[in-house]
């Protein structure tokens, strides 16, 4: 199955900064998918990222604060804006892989201050 | 209505028990459904994989898939220590059959030594 390099594994970041969070496949996929993970909560689609097209969000989740790029088949990109202390969570991307499944990248820990 | 339901538990067995997770799911056009456990701190892992009417033995671990009922389980046979996590039911290939993967809000399973 493919591995995914997600970076950073995790962050402190003030108000009002952003942080952007990388994921890197090692093999060629057509959907990469970002998620959230609140604590002690399950995981929540942001939005489904196709390379060459824009993304697509999911209902209470919009371009403006969670902007994606997908410069190619093998990378993508999730900003998280403005950040307030709400969006201190786990933020997860995830390739689908034929008969294994989706697989995820390590997560990376965001905790506003 | 919840897309992916499940108890979130917790549920607690002794060891060398059955352990009994299920989940039900509300689109009927649903097409593939996964079993994900995920350790605290830890992003989810696959460990089942069912996309066809029965049972599914892989090990210890026994996937049910009753789509009349919209219903699917995981049973864990001898259950040991090791297997307390949290178990994720997830489901795609819906109506929209956007390939994005819906997950329930999970189950936590504690098995006492």
């Amino acid at each position: 199955s493919a591995v995914i390099s997600q970076k950073p594994s995790r962050d402190i970041c003030q108000r009002g900064t952003s942080l952007t969070i990388q994921c890197q496949v090692d093999s060629q996929v057509t959907m990469m998918f970002w998620y959230r993970q609140q604590p002690g909560q399950s995981l929540t689609l942001i939005a489904t990222a196709n390379q060459g097209s824009e993304a697509t969000y999911e209902s209470g989740f919009v371009i403006d604060k969670f902007p994606i790029s997908r410069p190619n088949l093998t990378f993508s990109t999730l900003t998280v804006s403005n950040l307030s202390p709400e969006d201190s969570s786990i933020y997860l991307c995830s390739v689908q892989q034929g008969l294994y499944g989706y697989t995820f990248g390590s997560g990376t820990r965001l905790t506003v201050v | 209505q919840k897309e992916v339901e499940q108890n979130s538990g917790p549920l607690s067995v002794p060891e060398g028990a059955i352990a009994s997770l299920n989940c039900t799911y509300s689109d009927r056009g649903s097409q593939s459904f996964f079993w994900y456990r995920q350790y605290s701190g830890k992003s989810p892992e696959l460990i089942m994989s069912i996309y066809s009417n029965g049972d599914k033995e892989d090990g210890r671990f026994t996937a049910q898939l009753n789509k009349a009922s919209q219903y699917v389980s995981l049973l864990i046979r001898d259950s040991q220590p090791s297997d307390s996590a949290t178990y994720l039911c997830a489901v795609t290939g819906g109506s929209s059959n956007t390939g994005k993967l819906i997950f329930g809000q999970g189950t936590t399973l504690q098995v006492k030594p």
